[in-house]
């Protein structure tokens, strides 16, 4: 196991709602990213957080949002969901800050989210 | 646009046999890639690494060969084991891109006992 913990595991929410999922980093861990993962996909790259300010975007619309906490968790909010919006979403932990290696980062187990 | 892509969606092995599965990828201003391995339920687990200066790594049963001139990335896995059956990606890393990884659609190795 890595260390990295997200919550919920699974998750079922009507369009036009919002949701939020968390991830907790490994300890020492400093920069968090989201990826969206499409059943049959590879992940996407959502977004980054270093010291709780966002340092890098995918091609994703701004009603994708997340934040950072002092401890180094991590929030990502989606609002007016749809039904596109349904997939496993990663977060992964580094250390070393935004030049740390990629190498070391280290993926949750995901939350499932379905949009109905 | 650029990106990583995978030339099997499955690929179905005898155990003990080996297996080689295969990325193409388009980004030329790639430092490295990473080879993950997904099993269902879990997040993507690193396997093995390349950086864009190197031809070949290897490491326990796995070898990663990297073909730039034809922008060409395999995974070969020695000896393949029941457990090895999972859902292999390959991702790349932009030099810059603050280690946003791109990742390929991914290939699902089945190993029959």
């Amino acid at each position: 196991e890595t260390g990295v913990t997200q919550s919920p595991t699974h998750l079922i929410k009507t369009r036009g709602q919002q949701v939020t999922l968390r991830c907790s980093s490994q300890s020492g861990h400093n920069t968090v990213s989201w990826y969206q993962q499409a059943l049959g996909q590879g992940p996407q790259f959502i977004f980054q957080y270093y010291r709780e300010e966002e340092n890098g975007r995918g091609n994703f619309p701004p009603r994708f949002s997340g934040l950072q906490f002092p401890n180094y968790s991590s929030e990502l909010n989606v609002n007016a969901l749809e039904l596109d919006d349904s997939a496993l979403y990663l977060c992964a932990s580094r250390g070393g800050g935004t030049g740390g290696p990629v190498l070391e980062q280290y993926f949750g187990p995901g939350t499932r989210l379905t949009v109905t | 646009g650029e990106s990583v892509g995978l030339h099997l969606p499955t690929l179905s092995v005898q155990e003990g046999d080996n297996s080689i599965i295969n990325c193409a990828y388009s980004n030329s201003a790639s430092d490295y890639f990473i080879w993950y391995k997904q099993e269902s339920g879990k997040g993507p687990q690193f396997i093995i690494d390349i950086r864009s200066n190197m031809d070949k790594r290897q490491g326990q049963r796995v070898t990663v060969l990297l073909n730039k001139t034809v922008k060409h990335l395999s995974l070969q896995i020695a000896a393949t084991q029941p457990g090895d059956s999972a859902v292999y990606f390959c991702a790349e890393n932009m030099r810059g891109s603050q280690g946003n990884l791109i990742f390929g659609k991914g290939t699902k190795l089945s190993v029959k006992p």
